[in-house]
């Protein structure tokens, strides 16, 4: 069985400032990694995945996480935030291709 | 618009009551999924069908049942709905294969009172 550890559950930053979101994983097959972001009452969207090939992922508005296997990590960065960024993010694993394995999100908070 | 659409999008029920919440997506994909999310925010999985097929099942009690009459549909049925029952319900769908993402529905917030 995967699991997902995300050791932040919430993030308060200043807009402009960077962050770090972080997630590490537990595994003993290989497995897809995914970032997705749920906004208030909303569903979750997804933010960017590795799957395989290069480490490093980014997503079009300008999160970037890298995929670390021998630390068993996936986090994720942004290096300047917008108030528009504030939300819960949540980390997965697959295993399967099939069910998702989520941690227990980060709220991140943006302020100006 | 290409997408995971549920209903209702909420759900005020009294404990005892029998419920359904509806799943539609048009993408074309081959499995859905429901997960559950509770006030904690924490997301599970619940039921996954591929090519309307019952594939991941966990541990779920009876009274919850999903039904697939086709790829594009999955519904969730919930028999004597009870107070832990409350929460919001995400369907997803994905494409088996390589392309492993899953697209999220907006929710269904049920409340039992």
């Amino acid at each position: 069985a995967q699991s997902v550890t995300q050791l932040d559950s919430q993030v308060p930053v200043f807009e402009e400032a960077p962050v770090e979101l972080r997630c590490n994983y537990s595994s003993s097959v290989s497995v897809y990694l995914f970032w997705y972001v749920q906004y208030p009452n909303q569903g979750l969207q997804l933010l960017l995945k590795y799957l395989s090939g290069s480490t490093l992922v980014e997503s079009i508005n300008g999160f970037e996480a890298e995929f670390n296997k021998s630390q068993t990590s996936f986090h994720l960065r942004k290096p300047s935030v917008h108030i528009s960024d504030t939300a819960e993010y949540f980390c997965a694993v697959s295993a399967s291709g099939y069910a998702l394995n989520f941690g227990k999100g980060t709220s991140l908070l943006v302020t100006p | 618009d290409t997408a995971v659409s549920q209903t209702p999008k909420y759900l005020v029920t009294q404990m005892g009551n029998d419920k359904s919440i509806k799943c539609e997506q048009n993408l074309g994909h081959d499995t859905m999924y429901w997960y559950k999310q509770d006030s904690k925010k924490f997301l599970k999985i619940m039921f996954s069908y591929n090519n309307k097929e019952l594939i991941i099942n966990e541990t779920v009690p009876n009274r919850f049942s999903p039904k697939s009459p086709d790829k594009a549909h999955l519904n969730l049925h919930i028999n004597s709905l009870e107070l832990g029952d409350s929460a919001v319900y995400f369907c997803a769908s994905s494409q088996s294969g390589t392309r492993v993402e899953q697209f999220f529905g907006p929710g269904t917030r049920l409340t039992v009172l």
